[in-house]
């Protein structure tokens, strides 16, 4: 089975610019989450979508949005792109996604995004 | 807010032999998860292995075990007979019991072995 699927796999965009980044879930995952990983550091949440639905945000700005659709599947969107926004983005998928969900989330290889 | 320290920014091991690899956190809740993800040069953030607060029995997967010292809030990793492949950044994280699946991680412990 196919595991988490990201897509592009780089992307390198100019300050000021706007980017949308896909994530593809495991078959019968319903839950996505999304991380933005600046080099040399561990992961911050920015997003968690379950059954299409925005269960969790991170301290990120309100030029981050994100959206899931019928298929579960997601898209995450950044406006404004400022250089600090260069990073690793990781989409993580889980079986469930409820408040008391026990499920593990498996990862994406990522798409590296720089601003130029 | 719940943290998660890793004080070892690089650790080396030879390889065959055994290596610890250190992460505290800071919680009030009782209800939690914690984890050790692999993220190898080829970027994906890989499971390594999982243990729920409520249970007192260290979690085990092959080759790497856990120690879990819940009144410390620390949960360090031990890897035995250490592999090329083993080669990686490491990660702690954390996830509160309730609520949305946010893992707050650590820093990272860069594991190189050595031949």
């Amino acid at each position: 089975d196919a595991g988490v699927t990201q897509s592009p796999t780089h992307l390198i965009k100019t300050r000021g610019q706007q980017v949308t980044l896909r994530c593809s879930p495991i078959s019968g995952h319903k839950s996505v989450s999304w991380y933005q990983q600046v080099l040399g550091q561990g992961p911050q949440f920015i997003f968690q979508y379950y059954e299409k639905e925005e269960r969790g945000r991170g301290n990120f700005p309100d030029r981050f949005s994100a959206r899931q659709f019928p298929n579960y599947s997601s898209e995450l969107n950044v406006n404004a792109l400022l250089l600090g926004d260069s990073a690793l983005y990781l989409c993580a998928s889980s079986l469930v996604g409820g408040a008391y969900s026990n499920q593990p989330q498996h990862f994406g290889d990522g798409t590296r995004l720089s601003i130029l | 807010a719940q943290t998660v320290t890793q004080s070892q920014p690089e650790m080396s091991v030879q390889e065959a032999e055994t290596v610890t690899l250190s992460c505290t956190y800071d919680t009030s809740e009782s209800d939690y998860y914690l984890f050790w993800y692999k993220q190898p040069p080829s970027r994906q953030m890989i499971l390594v292995i999982r243990q729920e607060a409520y249970k007192q029995q260290n979690a085990t997967e092959n080759r790497f075990s856990v120690n879990f010292q819940k009144a410390a809030k620390s949960f360090s990793l031990k890897i035995s007979d250490s592999q090329l492949g083993d080669a990686a950044m490491y990660f702690c994280a954390y996830r509160r019991g309730q609520g949305a699946q946010k893992l707050v991680f650590g820093q990272g412990t860069r594991l190189t072995i050595n031949p």
